[in-house]
């Protein structure tokens, strides 16, 4: 299993606080990713890196931010929770071309806005 | 841009019968090709995947998929499913030199005895 640790796994925050999702992984691989689920959408990405301090944003990144100042660390932060980003969140890696373009995911962060 | 559409979102079949769930997937330049798996309250965990080669690719869990690029299609198929089979599948592209994933909605196969 790729080795990728995401935290907290399970937590419900209050409507306009902010909530801040850790992703840490042991691969040391270039590629970081933030997608969320949800049913009838599938995966969506909300915001990628490519490298330390390199971040673009995905198809759905209203309300979320990001930031990765270590290889192993990237953090998805939503400024303001809302109901509508109750969700379950997962984090990805990949090494890119050079390990099969295959991108690896963590076991999910489920998160409830009330 | 890219799509990718999975028409069944639920598969129902018995054990020991094959099963066949489809992708299809729109995009204007050449993609990478994936299925996924995902047990309930897990992550997804890779089944196989296309990046170039013999268009017959044979993943894990006796699982494969054959590429169809006249037909942009990426079916995936068991011949003999059981029932730690159940669960949600997602097919995925990765454009060319992108590094990211677009994913379809994905299909429940559900598995009964």
């Amino acid at each position: 299993d790729a080795g990728i640790t995401q935290s907290p796994r399970h937590k419900v925050t209050e409507t306009g606080t902010p909530v801040t999702l850790r992703c840490h992984q042991t691969e040391n691989h270039r590629y970081m990713y933030w997608y969320r689920q949800d049913p009838g959408h599938g995966l969506r990405l909300i915001h990628y890196s490519y490298g330390v301090k390199d971040t673009d944003k995905g198809e759905v990144s209203d309300g979320y931010s990001v930031s990765r100042s270590k290889t192993e660390d990237f953090l998805l932060t939503l400024e303001s929770a809302t109901s509508s980003q109750t969700s379950v969140y997962f984090c990805a890696i990949s090494g890119g071309a050079g390990y099969g373009n295959t991108i690896y995911f963590g076991e999910g962060s489920w998160l409830t806005v009330v | 841009a890219q799509s990718v559409t999975q028409l069944d979102s639920q598969v129902p079949v018995f054990e020991e019968a094959p099963v066949e769930l489809r992708c299809n997937y729109s995009s204007s330049v050449s993609v990478y090709l994936f299925w996924y798996v995902q047990y309930p309250n897990q992550g997804l965990q890779l089944l196989l995947k296309y990046l170039s080669g013999s268009t017959l690719v044979k993943g894990i869990n006796g699982f494969e998929a054959e590429f169809n690029k006249s037909q942009t299609s990426f079916h995936l198929r068991k011949p003999s499913v059981h029932i730690s089979d159940t669960a949600e599948y997602f097919c995925a592209v990765s454009p060319y030199n992108t590094d990211k994933l677009i994913f379809g909605t994905g299909t429940r196969l559900q598995v009964f005895p």
